[in-house]
């Protein structure tokens, strides 16, 4: 299958600062790619979707102006953490899929977060 | 909107056993159906899905899963786990309309495989 790849895939940073995650899919290129974050036992929320060359859609509860997401290219999307708090701290994970209606989204490996 | 169900939070079997996680869905119309495995600390990984066709799909690793209709269920089986079956699986849904391929996903079933 396709591969996606996340990077990094631990990063601790300090309360305030702003940290980037990039997804990047390494042989495909990516018309849509989707943020999620994942709470200790729990299932995966879904943050946003991003489009090529287009905004965002973030879902409903999910802070925009603080968790940018940049899809400049077919096989790059980036979200940042901007002034992040310990409440931040989570499991993010990315996917991404390429066009058409019947295709599986591949998922990366993930990210751990940790604000402290 | 569609939602996914995942009756059992954690499920222990013994290595060798036979192995069924359960999954109910909802959405008005056909859905697209699909069961991710998570080990600790990793993203996803594509067990199967079912799109259409016949209701009995195969997947990686020896898993297999029906889609019944009547009952609204997508149940993950296996016939004899293996201790690296133990990990958490998200059963998710998409619905077949639109071209939002946005996901709903499970709350997972935590799989221990016994010795």
């Amino acid at each position: 299958g396709a591969v996606v790849s996340q990077h990094p895939s631990r990063v601790i940073c300090k309360s305030g600062t702003s940290v980037k995650i990039e997804c990047r899919s390494l042989d495909f290129q990516a018309t849509t790619m989707f943020w999620y974050r994942q709470f200790p036992k729990k299932s995966l929320m879904l943050m946003a979707t991003s489009n090529e060359g287009s905004k965002a859609t973030y879902e409903q509860g999910v802070e925009k102006d603080k968790f940018l997401i940049n899809h400049a290219s077919l096989t790059l999307s980036t979200l940042t953490v901007t002034s992040a708090h310990p409440e931040d701290s989570s499991f993010y994970i990315c996917s991404a899929r390429t066009g058409g209606l019947v295709t599986e989204a591949f998922f990366g490996q993930g990210t751990r977060l940790t604000v402290v | 909107a569609q939602s996914v169900t995942q009756p059992d939070i954690h499920i222990t079997v013994s290595e060798g056993a036979s192995l069924e996680l359960r999954c109910n869905y909802s959405y008005g119309a056909t859905p697209y159906l699909f069961w991710y495995v998570q080990s600790p600390g990793q993203g996803l990984q594509l067990l199967l899905k079912y799109f259409s066709g016949d209701t009995l799909v195969q997947g990686i690793k020896g898993f297999e899963a029906e889609f019944k209709r009547s009952q609204s269920s997508f149940n993950l089986r296996k016939p004899s786990v293996h201790w690296s079956d133990a990990a958490e699986y998200f059963c998710a849904v998409k619905g077949s309309g639109g071209s939002n391929y946005k996901l709903t996903f499970g709350k997972g079933t935590l799989l221990t495989v016994n010795p």
